[in-house]
């Protein structure tokens, strides 16, 4: 069975780097698909953050573009997401998710990981 | 950015009830490929979000057929009948045809 689990530190300060790892079991994140990060906000709002995909190539919301990196360890099978100078805005549930390439959709997703950032 | 208008923002209900949520998109969500990738996630309390509709109408494995989504164009909705209580939580539709990929704010199904 396919499974991911999101991992890093619950707490981080403004104007430092977050950086969360999704380690992935039951399928190799290099044969096919999208590797995602979703984080969602207080108070209910889900923001798509970008992927990777199974050749290393990276997609980024615009919206974080000059922050945001998603790379990847093939030899771990787990892929990373660094977000740079944080504020208190990416305060957020961060998940990592596979999406599919056919009848495309987000069908796997991690626990999820609660980031605070504060001083 | 595509937005993507949910209503109600909650819903409330009784078990038996039918419910229904809509998706109103700014901009059609026809790709050039003909294609409209349209989707309905779940979130329940405590859990991360689950996927229940993709590509419009087509349910995913293992949701029950009381789950139907429909629409074109930019006008979508996610039908169910007769809730259950593991119906409760988060409602969200999602695109993926126009980049960047956007989220609905979300309509919560709750008790009355």
């Amino acid at each position: 069975e396919v499974q991911l689990q999101e991992s890093g530190p619950g707490l981080v300060k403004p104007s430092q780097s977050l950086s969360l790892t999704c380690s992935v079991t039951g399928y190799s994140i290099t044969s096919s698909y999208r590797w995602n990060w979703i984080r969602k906000f207080p108070g209910n709002k889900l923001e798509w953050m970008g992927y990777i995909n199974s050749a290393g190539s990276t997609n980024y919301n615009p919206s974080l573009k000059s922050r945001i990196s998603i790379t990847r360890d093939t030899s771990k099978n787990q892929f990373f997401l660094q977000v740079n100078s944080v504020t208190t805005e990416d305060t957020a549930t961060y998940y990592c998710a596979r999406r599919t390439g056919s009848g495309p959709r987000f069908d796997y997703w991690g626990q999820g990981v609660m980031v605070t950032v504060s001083s | 950015d595509v937005v993507l208008t949910q209503t109600p923002v909650a819903q409330p209900v009784t078990l038996g009830d039918q419910a229904s949520i809509s998706c109103r998109s700014s901009q059609s969500l026809v790709h050039s490929n003909g294609n409209t990738y349209l989707e309905w996630y779940l979130q329940k309390p405590g859990q991360s979000p689950q996927l229940l509709i993709y590509k419009v109408s087509n349910r995913f494995s293992g949701v029950p057929d009381r789950f139907i989504g429909s629409g074109s164009g930019s006008d979508f909705t996610l039908k169910i009948s007769r809730v259950e209580p593991e119906d409760l939580g988060v409602y969200y539709c999602f695109q993926a045809t126009h980049d960047p990929w956007t989220f609905g704010g979300g309509t919560k199904l709750e008790l009355k």
